[in-house]
């Protein structure tokens, strides 16, 4: 039962143009989200987090919003760029302010930037 | 200069073998973890370690072991109970949840 769903698995934007990348949940419990972004044949790199007592998190050009009655997260990029093109995963853990450091993942959303 | 490392990069192995996926890190980190990436099913956790001499299963620990002797380490062995072995694997770890690093990745195919 996948627990952090990303049904997107692509998306693709001009550059200089918005992109929304989507996440939805399942697991009320989960309390700590974060966006990462990866690059082929790389690790992921973080990008940016939210903690469920906000409902937005900003840095540069990337924002997320959080929903919680939804269970729905998303990523804004603006204004966005041909080096943005990579792989986009969310990621959900619970009990962030314990020990419980364990990630669970979407299958990602591959956004190519157009020029 | 403090970081994750995965080795070897690329790695093949025959049918029926055992392999060890190195991953080292420098970071003063206390967690580990151990990913695997197919294509269209994102990363999923094999095994974690909280702490030294400490491990527990992730979501797909079935044939894999690890060990967690030294805080800088945390080798993964795909053994050959594994029955689809072939995948990209990531070595991560963390010191809080933002702190979350991944090392560069083992590229594991059975020949």
């Amino acid at each position: 039962d996948q627990q952090v769903k990303q049904n997107s698995p692509s998306l693709s934007v001009q550059e200089g143009r918005i992109s929304i990348l989507n996440c939805d949940y399942t697991n009320s419990m989960f309390d700590y989200f974060l966006w990462y972004k990866k690059y082929p044949a790389e690790g992921p790199t973080f990008l940016i987090s939210i903690s469920s007592i906000k409902d937005k998190n900003e840095d540069g050009r990337f924002t997320v919003f959080l929903n919680k009655s939804a269970k729905h997260l998303s990523l804004h990029i603006v204004p966005s760029q041909p080096g943005d093109s990579a792989v986009y995963f969310c990621a959900a853990s619970a009990g962030s302010g314990g020990s419980n450091y364990k990630l669970t993942f979407g299958k990602g959303t591959l956004l190519t930037v157009n020029p | 200069d403090g970081g994750i490392t995965q080795s070897p990069k690329y790695l093949f192995r025959k049918e029926g073998q055992n392999v060890t996926l190195s991953c080292e890190q420098n970071l003063n980190h206390d967690a580990m973890y151990w990913y695997r990436q197919d294509p269209g099913q994102g990363l999923r956790l094999i095994y974690y370690s909280q702490i030294v001499n400490d491990f527990q299963k992730g979501d797909i620990a079935e044939g894999y072991s690890v060990s967690r002797e030294k805080k800088e380490s945390f080798p993964l062995t795909v053994t050959s109970a594994q029955k689809n072995p072939t995948a990209f694997y990531l070595c991560a770890s963390s010191l809080r949840l933002y702190g979350y690093t991944f090392g560069s990745g083992t590229r594991l195919t059975v020949v």
